[in-house]
């Protein structure tokens, strides 16, 4: 069965800095998508980034770039010059196969904290 | 602002009860998708549908139901509500195209749901 797997419940990076949010996946399927979602205290979750299980260079959104490792089955966020606004939990989630039934499987979160 | 409408923000209602939470997808997207984040269970998939049908269906007890209708707005209700239903309910939509590899979903601010 497909899984999720978010091992930091929470972290704390000084402003400024870069951070490094962990995901490891468990999939038989050879296509499958993985998502980082943001969650800030007001509770919208704001879609981050997206890799695909066929891509070959990792995905990069403005500050936001994803450490994939296929043969490691892990998608690590890396928020780079962190900022106070990026305090909020992020969610990894993973999304299989190529049909229309394309429901999301996420993560428990990491809770990140921006220290000024 | 994603594009994806849900009400209301919050409802607080009695055991026993009965309510109807709404979404209205981004336009031109088809898919509209149900979750429930709470803290015991964290965010869970619940149903999806694909242009007025119904697509795939995860951990929805038999009290819920939801329906898209043909302007692909979609009503989930929830029915002889429990304390354990209190969460916070997501709508998102996504394009719906089969076969597209990132399908992202976009998520509304959620309706807060409170059983007392």
């Amino acid at each position: 069965a497909q899984k999720i797997t978010q091992t930091q419940p929470g972290m704390f990076v000084q402003e400024k800095e870069a951070v490094t949010l962990d995901c490891t996946y468990d999939t038989s399927d050879q296509s499958y998508g993985l998502f980082w979602y943001k969650q800030p205290s007001s509770g919208e979750m704001i879609f981050l980034i997206y890799q695909g299980s066929y891509d070959e260079q990792n995905a990069t959104e403005g500050r936001y770039s994803l450490n994939f490792q296929k043969a490691r089955k892990s998608a690590n966020l890396v928020i780079s010059a962190s900022q106070l606004g990026d305090s909020a939990m992020y969610f990894c989630a993973m999304r299989e196969g190529m049909d229309s039934s394309y429901k999301l499987i996420f993560g428990s979160g990491t809770r990140l904290l921006v220290r000024p | 602002d994603s594009g994806v409408t849900q009400t209301p923000k919050h409802l607080i209602t009695a055991t026993g009860q009965r309510v109807t939470l709404r979404c209205s997808p981004r336009s031109g997207d088809l898919s509209v998708y149900w979750y429930q984040q709470s803290l015991d269970q964290g965010l869970q998939f619940l149903i999806q549908y694909y242009n007025g049908e119904e697509r795939a269906k995860g951990n929805i007890l038999e009290r819920f139901s939801a329906q898209q209708f043909p302007d692909l707005h979609s009503e989930l209700n929830l029915s002889s509500l429990e304390l354990g239903d209190s969460a916070l309910y997501f709508c998102a939509s996504s394009v719906g195209l089969a076969g597209m590899r990132q399908e992202t979903q976009y998520f509304g601010p959620g309706t807060r749901l409170l059983v007392l």
